[in-house]
């Protein structure tokens, strides 16, 4: 059964650092792995999408890698903003009938 | 586009009472998707439909629970009766599918309070 998960579960950074978030995954065969954040109260936004063939993707300040044989990604954001305070969820998909499994998020708070 | 549609944003019922949530889907894609979001149990996917058949709904948690696509652009997840503890943000979600798989899109949710 695969199983996500976010490490750290909270984490809280000066205006300006650069950060790494977490995401590790027990089955290594996903079809794809997707970020999302959350704002309070409101839905999830799609920030990036890595397919298995793909090593890594990049949006701006934002960078995910996917190392499949690890079961692990990284989302990495740089010079961080006050606006980026959120929670940011990873998603697997396993198969392609699109069945996701997300975990359980990590909340960013970016001090100004 | 105007995204995945749900409505209402938010429901507020008095328990044994039928709560029916509603979703419209992004034109053009095939598969949808409900899940709901505690605090105590983030997002868990309820039931989950491929081209308007449901694939699998071992999430969802009891009969109480139904949930029905009788077209590509139109879902209901129902619950009847409903109980307090079914007091969560229920969101939907679709996606396209077929050779290539892109990624989801989430309805903004409806907040689901049951008293």
């Amino acid at each position: 059964k695969q199983e996500v998960t976010q490490i750290p579960a909270a984490l809280s950074v000066p205006e300006g650092e650069n950060l790494v978030l977490n995401c590790s995954f027990t089955d290594s065969a996903i079809y794809n792995l997707q970020w999302f954040r959350q704002d309070p109260g409101k839905g999830l936004t799609s920030l990036l999408l890595i397919q298995s063939s793909q090593r890594e993707q990049t949006s701006g300040r934002l960078n995910a890698s996917l190392d499949k044989s690890s079961g692990r990604s990284t989302l990495y954001i740089a010079a961080s903003q006050p606006g980026d305070s959120a929670t940011y969820l990873c998603a697997v998909k396993k198969t392609s009938y699109d069945k996701v499994i997300f975990g359980p998020g990590t909340s960013l708070s970016v001090i100004p | 586009d105007a995204g995945v549609i749900q409505s209402p944003r938010h429901e507020v019922t008095e328990m044994g009472q039928e709560v029916t949530l509603r979703c419209k889907p992004i034109s053009g894609h095939n598969s949808l998707f409900w899940y709901r979001q505690t605090m105590m149990r983030g997002l868990e996917l309820l039931i989950y439909f491929n081209n308007n058949v449901p694939i699998d709904d071992s999430g969802m948690p009891e009969d109480r629970f139904s949930a029905k696509m009788p077209n590509a652009s139109f879902s209901t997840l129902k619950i009847q009766p409903s109980e307090p503890r079914d007091s969560a943000v229920y969101f939907c979600a679709s996606s396209s599918g077929g050779g290539r798989i892109f990624g989801y899109t989430f309805g903004s949710g409806t907040r689901l309070t049951v008293v």
